[in-house]
């Protein structure tokens, strides 16, 4: 079956600097990639849905200086916490949409501490 | 954005029982889903469903696209200690990009 693949899986960063999570779609090929963030016992919340080649489109609320994403190609975006803060730690999810359909998988998640 | 309301919050069983959870939205969803969540992971994709009315098994697993298409159940038949985690709904809008919208969850331990 269709596999998404996140890396790092967890990665401890220090406050104020940047960290790069990975989303890759490994036997597909994904035009619409959708990046969600949970907190501890809470449900996910999409940040913002990145479509291959233009601009994200981010959630109200969600700061896109800050939560850079690129989709640079129909396989792989990233998400990229920029000047991290400890507020920012929290469990990071990455979504793929079949191209041309309407299935979506899910990646495994990134942990992200910022200390 | 939207986000769905899942009763009941959490659910304590005894193993061999059966599990019922549903999920209500103000709005309407073409597409419901419900997925299993374990610590530390993605969400895994259990039973979907793309028309009002429609009832889905997987298993011991039975979920039911509400009417109104405002709302879904998810049924667990005999449950088993494995059955343990957070249970998501999910709905895909009529209009947008098809990004899903996640219900509050349903944590769910069973006591063998």
């Amino acid at each position: 079956g269709a596999v998404v693949s996140q890396h790092p899986s967890r990665v401890i960063c220090k406050s104020g600097t940047s960290v790069k999570i990975e989303c890759r779609s490994l036997d597909f090929q994904a035009t619409t990639m959708f990046w969600y963030r949970q907190f501890p016992k809470q449900s996910l919340m999409l940040m913002a849905t990145s479509n291959e080649g233009s601009k994200a489109t981010y959630e109200q609320g969600v700061e896109k200086d800050k939560f850079l994403i690129n989709h640079a190609s129909l396989t792989l975006s990233t998400l990229t916490v920029t000047s991290a803060h400890p507020e920012d730690s929290s469990f990071y999810i990455c979504s793929a949409r079949v191209a041309g359909g309407n299935t979506i998988y899910f990646g495994e998640g990134s942990w992200l501490t910022v200390v | 954005g939207q986000q769905l309301n899942q009763s009941p919050q959490s659910m304590f069983i005894q193993e061999g029982e059966d599990v019922s959870m549903n999920c209500t939205s103000s709005s309407i969803f073409n597409t419901w889903l419900w997925y299993k969540q374990e610590p530390g992971e993605g969400p895994v994709l259990l039973i979907a469903l793309y028309k009002a009315g429609e009832l889905t098994s997987n298993g011991r697993l039975t979920a039911q696209f509400g009417i109104t298409r405002k709302d879904s159940f998810l049924n667990i038949s005999a449950s088993i200690p494995s059955d343990v985690g957070i249970y998501f709904c999910a709905g895909q809008t009529l209009t947008g990009a098809n990004n899903l919208f996640f219900g509050t969850g349903t944590r769910l331990t069973v006591i063998p």
